[in-house]
């Protein structure tokens, strides 16, 4: 089965720098990466996704990008606030024209923007 | 983006008892849920995957019959944590593809399952 590594586990920022997370999948049938903002004991929010089709989407100050050759994917959050402080999930998933919409997670990363 | 409910919000209860999970999508309809469980600082780990109308897919590890999944209608399904004990206390959150041909999963909001 797919299988999705993440890193780092925590990121520490000082507010207006930039972050970036990166996730690696093993199989290569994957086309659907989703990133989820996750603040303490609420539910997971989608932030960004890709596709396999495109090589970068950028929603104003979040950016994801997807090297499908090396399998992996990255967040880039630019101009960090304080309010981007949660944990980031990436996911992946084989988009197929039924209903397999599975998702496989990473670990998360606790991100903290500093004042 | 579309809106899944899920209730209860927190279940504290008594070992041995079950406790009955509701998700709903609630402004569309949909074939296939699934159950997450997350324990603190943890990702989601996927129980089961709920279809509409026919049994679910358990992921492996997963026990069938501990975690009872109904998916009745093409917007609800429920997760019944039987006979609970301590070791089940967790974040339980269940999420629905809007489908259409996309595949962006909305999430509820969670369910704080505590056993004494």
């Amino acid at each position: 089965g797919e299988n999705v590594e993440q890193h780092p586990s925590t990121l520490s920022v000082q507010e207006g720098d930039s972050a970036v997370i990166k996730c690696t999948y093993s199989d290569s049938a994957s086309n659907y990466f989703p990133w989820y903002k996750q603040e303490l004991g609420k539910r997971p929010q989608l932030i960004i996704d890709i596709r396999s089709n495109v090589g970068e989407k950028k929603d104003q100050r979040i950016a994801v990008t997807l090297n499908k050759t090396a399998k992996h994917f990255s967040l880039h959050i630019t101009e960090t606030q304080p309010e981007d402080s949660a944990v980031y999930f990436c996911a992946a998933s084989i988009a197929s024209g039924g209903s397999n919409y599975k998702l496989t997670f990473g670990k998360g990363t606790l991100l903290t923007v500093n004042p | 983006g579309a809106v899944v409910s899920q209730h209860p919000s927190r279940v504290i209860c008594k070992s041995g008892t079950s406790v009955k999970i509701e998700c709903r999508s609630l402004d569309f309809q949909a074939t296939t849920m699934f159950w997450y469980r997350q324990f603190p600082k943890q990702s989601l780990m996927l129980m089961a995957t709920s279809n509409e109308g026919s049994k679910a897919t358990y992921e492996q590890g997963v026990e069938k019959d501990k975690f009872l999944i109904n998916h009745a209608s093409l917007t609800l399904s429920t997760l019944t944590v039987t006979s609970a004990h301590p070791e089940d206390s967790s974040f339980y959150i269940c999420s629905a593809p809007q489908g259409g041909g996309e595949n962006i999963q909305y999430f509820g909001a969670g369910t704080r399952l505590s056993v004494l």
